[in-house]
């Protein structure tokens, strides 16, 4: 079974900027959730698509913002970008049963300069 | 609201034990561990359920004390692969994980 797969793997974009970022999931899983990763933070959880639905949101501005399409693959979105908004972006892929193993993607490095 | 690990980082050598504790203030539902190497993913260890379930993966093995809303992650004879950050996951019953901080363990020759 093909893991779960990100693109783009690098992103250099500078400030005001926007930017959409990619993930695939697993064959036959239905939730998608993305994470924020930067040094000392861990991972903060920005939000899970379930069969196409917003199902959880973390704590983030609006700016950041997603979707989910019909065969499970999703998109994130970064308006407006800040210097702030540099880090390893990574998905998740599961199931959507609770509780369910998440299996990562190798993630997306997003430079703002 | 995120888990809380300690401690945030271990040295060992080959062949020593260590033990990382994970614990919420938010009713527990699962917990799951995971390990990060430099520059990869996190990559799946274990999931424990509500219950006091433990489970083992070679000679890592956790504990889920769902009274404490605690889980404690065992290394047992580290070898210099158990390098990395390990990081808990806690899950309620909202499809969501909350990790902690992470703990880095260093195992040296």
């Amino acid at each position: 079974k093909a893991g779960v797969t990100q693109t783009p793997r690098y992103l250099i974009k500078t400030r005001g900027q926007q930017v959409t970022l990619s993930c695939s999931p697993i064959s036959g899983h239905r939730s998608v959730s993305w994470y924020q990763q930067t040094p000392g933070q861990g991972l903060q959880f920005l939000f899970e698509y379930f069969s196409e639905t917003q199902r959880n949101k973390g704590n983030f501005p609006g700016r950041f913002s997603g979707r989910q399409f019909s065969n499970s693959r999703s998109e994130m979105n970064v308006s407006t970008l800040e210097l702030g908004d540099s880090a390893l972006y990574l998905c998740a892929s599961s199931t959507g049963l609770t509780p369910d193993t998440q299996y990562f993607g190798p993630g997306t490095r997003l430079t703002v300069l | 609201q995120q888990p809380v690990q300690s401690p945030q980082a271990v040295i060992l050598r080959e062949g020593e034990d260590a033990v990382i504790n994970c614990s919420s203030s938010k009713a527990l539902y699962s917990v799951h561990w995971y390990r990060q190497k430099h520059g990869e993913a996190p990559v799946f260890l274990m999931i424990l359920l509500k219950g006091g379930e433990q489970k083992g993966h070679e000679k890592i093995s956790a504990s889920f004390n769902e009274k404490k809303q605690q889980s404690s992650l065992y290394l047992t004879a580290s070898q210099l692969s158990y390098s990395g950050t390990y990081f808990c996951g806690t899950g309620g019953n909202d499809y969501k994980l909350s990790f902690g901080a992470g703990t880095t363990v260093t195992v040296r020759a």
